[in-house]
């Protein structure tokens, strides 16, 4: 399938390593935060949210999180695994809007 | 699977032709919003539609238009394409119009190149 990302800052990482994958932000009025996955050739796979009220969240083997001061979300992924390699996206939203507003997004790459 | 399906998955146009996408959503989700990708960058958003009305619209020239209907699928017809159309158009699905704390479910999309 095509790929989306050809020309994205990439970070490789051993399997079973952590990692982390930074965004900031430009909006301080934005009051919610997603972390999308997207495979090549296919659609973004929501992975895990937070709102503004909260600086940290977990999920199954990911956390998100939020600085508000500086305007930066953290996406880690504990035990980096092959499956896991995509290109990962944060997503901003404030509540004065409908849409969802994208970063460049970051390509992560598993080493077995 | 979201349960959001978009058709065609891929397509050719020729500049200066006509052309109409179409999603399914998720069972129950009323919200549908589109958003273009180009290679290498995020998705953009369009438009969104709630109960067959736009609701909110991105930075995209009118030739960018969309129908929702009763069953709350929806189409995107884009007029007039240019080489730049070409991206993956990408169809989201959710309920209610606020953005927060409603999960936002997103299609496989359509990959529209346009020669």
């Amino acid at each position: 399938g095509e790929s989306v990302g050809l020309h994205l800052p990439t970070l490789s990482v051993q399997e079973g390593d952590n990692s982390i994958i930074n965004c900031a932000y430009s909006n301080s009025a934005s009051d919610y935060f997603i972390w999308y996955k997207q495979e090549s050739g296919k659609g973004p796979q929501f992975i895990i949210d937070i709102r503004s009220n909260m600086d940290k969240r977990q999920g199954q083997r990911v956390t998100v999180l939020l600085n508000k001061t500086v305007k930066h979300l953290s996406l880690q992924i504990a035990a980096t695994q092959p499956g896991d390699s995509a290109v990962y996206f944060c997503a901003e939203n404030n509540n004065a809007g409908n849409m969802l507003t994208f970063g460049g997004g970051t390509r992560l790459m598993v080493k077995p | 699977e979201t349960g959001v399906t978009q058709s065609p998955t891929h397509l050719i146009k020729t500049r200066g032709q006509q052309v109409t996408l179409r999603c399914s959503s998720q069972s129950g989700h009323n919200t549908v919003s589109w958003y273009q990708q180009a290679l290498g960058q995020g998705p953009q958003f369009i438009f969104q539609y709630y109960r067959e009305e736009e609701n909110g619209r991105g930075n995209f020239p009118p030739r960018f238009s969309g129908l929702q209907f009763p069953n709350y699928s929806s189409e995107l017809n884009v007029n007039a394409l240019e080489l730049d159309d070409s991206a993956l158009y990408l169809c989201a699905s959710r309920s209610g119009t606020g953005v927060s704390g409603n999960t936002i479910y997103f299609g496989e999309g359509s990959w529209l190149t346009v020669v």
